[in-house]
């Protein structure tokens, strides 16, 4: 079973444009969660996402948005970059629903730089 | 809020020896912790979970240890081999996220 990938793999930017990320989750899995992770502040969570709808979300503006597709995959988008945008963007699948103790599988991230 | 937090940036080990790594959390109602390993140019991978109703929980070769009492949990990995070299982070599992700690680097020396 093909794990979590997420596209592009790098992305390099200029401040004041906007990004779209990719993510596809691993077959079968609905829940689909995104994280910012910088060296300074770690792994932190943006938002999470669960049958096409936005389940829980984190402690960022509202530049940072995304969504997710019928097929479970999703996007999210940050407009108007700043510098401190620059971070490994990363996206976890699970399988979701109930009490949602279920295991998020990662993918390799989106590494952004903002010039 | 709530915050999870490793004791240690970094630890060095030598090849063999035994690895422990803490971790120290904040939110008494958490009730679902996992320790995620990640190696350079790659997401978190899931090494083992642990619920509340648990004191311990052994893996292959990886025991984590719970204690509520002081809200404290450990990953301990036995004969550390040069592939354990890598980030760890202890995590609280919520509703559809996780709160992760900073992560401890883990370096095995030959």
């Amino acid at each position: 079973k093909a794990g979590v990938t997420q596209t592009p793999r790098y992305l390099i930017k200029t401040r004041g444009q906007q990004v779209t990320l990719s993510c596809s989750p691993i077959s079968g899995h609905r829940s689909v969660s995104w994280y910012q992770q910088t060296p300074g502040q770690g792994l932190q969570f943006l938002f999470e996402y669960f049958s096409e709808t936005q389940r829980n979300k984190g402690n960022f503006p509202g530049r940072f948005s995304g969504r997710q597709f019928s097929n479970s995959r999703s996007e999210m988008n940050v407009s108007t970059l700043e510098l401190g945008d620059s971070a490994l963007y990363l996206c976890a699948s699970s399988l979701g629903g109930g009490l949602d103790k279920n295991i998020q599988y990662f993918g390799a991230g989106t590494r952004l730089s903002v010039l | 809020g709530e915050s999870v937090g490793l004791h240690l940036p970094t630890l060095s080990v030598q090849e063999g020896d035994n690895s422990i790594i803490n971790c120290a959390y904040s939110n008494s109602a958490s009730d679902y912790f996992i320790w995620y390993k990640q190696e350079s140019g790659k997401g978190p991978q899931f090494i083992i979970d642990i619920r509340s109703n648990m004191d311990k929980r052994q893996g292959q070769r990886v025991t984590v240890l719970l204690n509520k009492t002081v809200k404290h949990l450990s990953l301990q990995i036995a004969a550390t081999q040069p592939g354990d070299s890598a980030v760890y982070f202890c995590a609280e599992k919520g509703a559809g996220k996780s709160t992760f700690g900073d992560g401890t680097t883990l370096t095995v020396k030959p």
